[in-house]
């Protein structure tokens, strides 16, 4: 049974940078074609794809949002980060990260819960 | 980028009658289309993928189909359970985004 974790601050203040853990089990990221994404949800709005990490540690990012984050993997603690530098009230949204499996590449199998983010001073 | 394109916004429907959701994309996808269903407060829930591929524990209500840039999933006959947000998301270009539609709420008439 595959399960995914989100975690991390629930509020931030505008300029700092957001980082986001999400541990998963049931499947390893070191298994050829799996990968784990992250995608957002602001309140009342539709879903927005930023990121995903492959078992090769093939990174891919949303254009409008490369530049400010990363990803990065943790085999050995089943754990995928996401970091967002200088964040803005706009970013407040609930965050998920998913498992994409290798017949659907880019596209998300099992979800986690969510984790709410509110970007205030 | 794609633009996926979700029509109607919000769909009224009455329990067990059928919906008829539509997706656009803004070019050819091929069949990597998915759809999700999404309940107040919850997480998405794969539906469909490859365009017409039922998820696993998926009903046999849910359908897709469709290739290119015209989609559409059909829910047969309404259960009480079925009314939610449901989103459509391509993930055949490279590079990334692999773009979602903006939505399509399904109502109690």
């Amino acid at each position: 049974q595959i399960t995914l974790k989100e975690s991390g601050p629930t509020l931030v203040k505008p300029t700092q940078t957001l980082t986001l853990t999400c541990t998963f089990s049931g499947f390893s990221l070191s298994t050829s074609g799996v990968g784990v994404g992250w995608i957002r949800q602001p309140p009342g709005k539709a879903l927005e794809w930023l990121a995903l990490i492959y078992w090769d540690d093939d990174k891919r990012y949303s254009p409008s949002l490369k530049s400010r984050l990363t990803i990065t993997k943790d085999t050995s603690k089943n754990q995928v980060v996401l970091t967002m530098t200088n964040m803005d009230p706009v970013d407040t949204a609930t965050y998920y990260c998913a498992h994409s499996p290798e017949f659907i590449t880019g596209a998300f199998d099992i979800w986690g819960q969510g984790t709410m983010v509110t970007v205030s001073s | 980028e794609i633009v996926m394109t979700q029509s109607p916004a919000t769909l009224s429907v009455s329990p067990g009658e059928r919906a008829t959701l539509s997706c656009r994309a803004s070019q050819s996808v091929s069949s990597n289309l998915a759809w999700y269903q999404q309940k107040p407060g919850q997480a998405p829930r794969l539906l469909i993928y490859g365009a017409s591929t039922r998820a696993t524990g998926i009903p046999a209500r849910f359908s897709g189909s469709g290739s290119g840039t015209e989609f559409t999933l059909t829910i047969s006959s309404l259960q009480s359970e079925d009314f939610a947000v449901y989103y459509c998301q391509q993930y055949n270009n490279w590079p990334p985004p692999w773009t979602f539609g903006q939505g399509t709420k399904v109502e109690i008439k």
